[in-house]
């Protein structure tokens, strides 16, 4: 069966350290990889894409990795603050005819002073 | 500023009535979405519309419907049929390419 797993715990972490998310998927074969940044309350916001053929992507402090040959992607925040406590998504980009992202369920991050 | 606005933000209603919850878009973008996300879960895909009068049904789709008669506004209506409707609605947008999606702040809608 097809699956997109992330980790259902929170992630604790303090102030200053590196925050690692994993992003595991089965059955798929994305075209593309996103992940977005959701407050509680509120609708998820756009952080990073990383494409099929890219194995790393950086933003400021963001990084994304892709593996396609291990169906896993890595989302890391450096010098993490506590304005980065969020649940972060994972997406899986899907090229059907039309563009169809299939969520993970979220890690929430939170990051102590 | 250009976005997405859902309105309104927090909805009750009773059980067997229908209610429409409203979507508006000014990125221009051709295509739309809308997602419901519950506890423990993803967002899930209810329909979507890559361009004006045309629409698809997304993975779960029964007790839902929509309209696209505006490229700016894909409203979707929760019906009785819909068995369990209580939950955060999130419509999207994106210009249809393999791009990021734009959401809206979300309607939680409450069914008693």
């Amino acid at each position: 069966s097809q699956k997109i797993e992330q980790n259902s715990e929170a992630l604790n972490i303090q102030e200053g350290k590196t925050a690692t998310l994993t992003c595991n998927y089965t059955n798929y074969s994305p075209a593309y990889l996103q992940w977005y940044r959701q407050d509680p309350g509120r609708g998820p916001v756009f952080l990073l894409l990383i494409r099929e053929n890219e194995k790393e992507k950086r933003k400021e402090r963001l990084k994304v990795t892709f593996d396609t040959t291990l169906k896993q992607s890595l989302f890391h925040i450096t010098a993490s603050q506590p304005a980065d406590s969020a649940t972060y998504l994972c997406a899986l980009v899907l090229n059907t005819g039309f563009q169809k992202l299939v969520f993970g369920t979220g890690t929430r991050l939170l990051v102590s002073p | 500023d250009g976005g997405i606005t859902q309105s309104p933000k927090y909805l009750f209603r009773k059980e067997g009535q229908n209610v429409t919850l409203s979507c508006e878009q000014n990125l221009n973008h051709d295509a739309m979405y809308w997602y419901r996300q519950d506890p423990g879960q993803g967002l899930r895909l209810i329909y979507y519309s890559q361009i004006v009068n045309d629409f698809q049904k997304g993975d779960i789709a029964e007790g839902y419907s929509v309209s696209r008669e505006k490229k700016e506004s894909f409203p979707l209506t929760v019906t009785s049929a819909q068995k369990n409707p209580t939950a955060f609605y999130l419509c999207a947008s994106s210009t249809g390419r393999l791009d990021e999606q734009y959401f809206g702040p979300g309607t939680r809608l409450t069914v008693t």
